[in-house]
């Protein structure tokens, strides 16, 4: 199976930019999704294929993808989005799934 | 509105088995793909297994291969995670979610979770 890394942990002051990035061997055949996960509760989507928002999510939200990297970038984040952000995508062999190590982000 | 209610968990002893459900309601359940992803405690998300939408195909990860075992029944709207041979490393809060198309990974909806604890 292949694995999907995340920084641990990055920051960004409040209202400026931040970009997390997902690198992983499958990610040059298959899309990474991106999830926020905030303490104690369950993860919501707000990012999938190459930049698609579910409908309630933000537009500071937005994914985008090159090689084997895919990145989640929150422009002008806000208190709220401070929160656990993983990105997920199939496997390399396409019949298994995988979530990647996961980044906690805190706004400043 | 769509909802995904887990329920099952609980504290088991090593060894022993458990089983685990997911009723859904609001969408039609026959329709999607369903996963099983779980969350040891302080760590990060991990995908356990996939069921298709008509049974047809299950994969699993390797940490849970040859003991847990996904299934549904269509007719009442309910997902289940039947755990055998459970370790202490099983310990986790587990969440149900369906994958908006299958294979796409994009899992739109999820339950809140059941924990399982794995103790003696």
């Amino acid at each position: 199976s292949s694995e999907l890394t995340q920084d641990p942990a990055v920051s960004v002051a409040l209202r400026q930019t931040v970009r997390i990035t997902c690198q992983g061997d499958s990610l040059r055949s298959y899309s990474a999704n991106w999830y926020q996960q905030k303490p104690g509760q369950a993860p919501v989507l707000v990012i999938y294929g190459k930049n698609n928002r579910p409908s309630g999510i933000p537009d500071r939200f937005s994914g985008s993808s090159s090689g084997n990297t895919a990145s989640l970038t929150i422009t002008g984040a806000q208190a709220e989005d401070e929160a656990d952000y993983y990105c997920n995508s199939r496997d390399s062999s396409g019949n298994l799934y995988v979530f990647g190590t996961g980044t906690k982000v805190t706004v400043l | 509105q769509v909802h995904l209610v887990e329920s099952g968990g609980g504290v088991v002893q090593p060894g022993r088995s458990l089983r685990l459900s997911c009723v859904v309601s609001e969408f039609t359940f026959s329709n999607y793909a369903m996963h099983w992803v779980r969350q040891a405690p302080g760590k990060g998300l991990e995908w356990v297994a996939v069921i298709w939408y008509d049974g047809t195909n299950k994969y699993y990860a390797e940490s849970v291969k040859g003991r847990f075992t996904i299934s549904r029944d269509n007719s009442k709207n309910t997902l289940y995670l039947q755990m055998n041979s459970l370790r202490a490393e099983d310990t986790a809060v587990y969440y149900c979610a369906r994958e908006i198309l299958v294979v796409t990974a994009i899992f739109d909806y999820w339950g809140q979770g059941t924990l399982v604890t794995v103790s003696s």
